[in-house]
């Protein structure tokens, strides 16, 4: 019964390629995120979606689509991946002010 | 730079003593969140407090926001091994969305 969930936990891959990291989560929230974590352990907000509708989109390659089939899914699609996206990628949703994040999801291009 | 700044960026310090970590950041915000991240996790929130609170204590954890110096201090009491972690603060300068601004962190280290 976890909260937030994301899979892959780990996604290593070829510069070029495209990938996508799943999130989903059962606590009835309407708001969902994404947030990228450098290896300097900064985080910063790349996207919120509210009840499937995009709310917040950061300064972000548009390379970078967030998808929400649904208000518990929100699912980010990366094309051409290059070396500066590898980071942990985290999902968080909430209801009001605080913010339940998943496990995170480690990518590694190479 | 980063809207929150926190200081120092490492403490180690013995188990039963306390932590204090501070926070700066640069704009009016709506509330202020202390976050716990232990290795290789995700997030958890710790506690909010409002612009127009002063001081909050939850458990063993008092935080306190200065508005006029745009600062926040986390105080860990009686910390324990488990409380080695790192700490970041997220502001919600409240232009909706529930967007939170993350402070660059603390990482504590509560040795035996």
């Amino acid at each position: 019964d976890t909260a937030v969930s994301q899979t892959p936990k780990y996604l290593v891959t070829q510069m070029g390629n495209d990938k996508s990291i799943k999130c989903e989560q059962n606590l009835g929230h309407d708001t969902m995120y994404w947030y990228k974590q450098d290896s300097k352990k900064f985080l910063k907000i790349m996207f919120s979606y509210n009840n499937k509708e995009l709310i917040i989109n950061e300064t972000v390659p548009n390379r970078f689509s967030p998808k929400s089939p649904d208000k518990a899914h929100l699912n980010l699609h990366i094309n051409s991946l290059e070396l500066g996206d590898s980071a942990v990628y985290f999902c968080a949703s909430s209801q009001g002010a605080e913010q339940f994040f998943g496990p995170g999801t480690r990518l590694t291009v190479l | 730079s980063q809207q929150g700044e926190e200081d120092p960026q490492a403490l180690s310090i013995q188990e039963g003593e306390n932590a204090t970590m501070n926070c700066s950041y640069k704009t009016s915000i709506n509330n202020l969140q202390w976050y716990r991240q232990n290795s290789g996790r995700g997030l958890v929130h710790l506690i909010l407090i409002r612009s127009n609170e002063r001081e909050k204590h939850s458990g063993r954890l008092r935080v306190t926001l200065d508005t006029s110096k745009k600062s926040s201090s986390l105080l860990i009491t009686a910390s324990r091994a488990a409380d080695t972690a790192s700490y970041f603060c997220a502001t919600d300068e409240g232009g909706g969305g529930n967007k939170l601004t993350f402070g660059t962190g603390t990482q504590l280290k509560v040795e035996l």
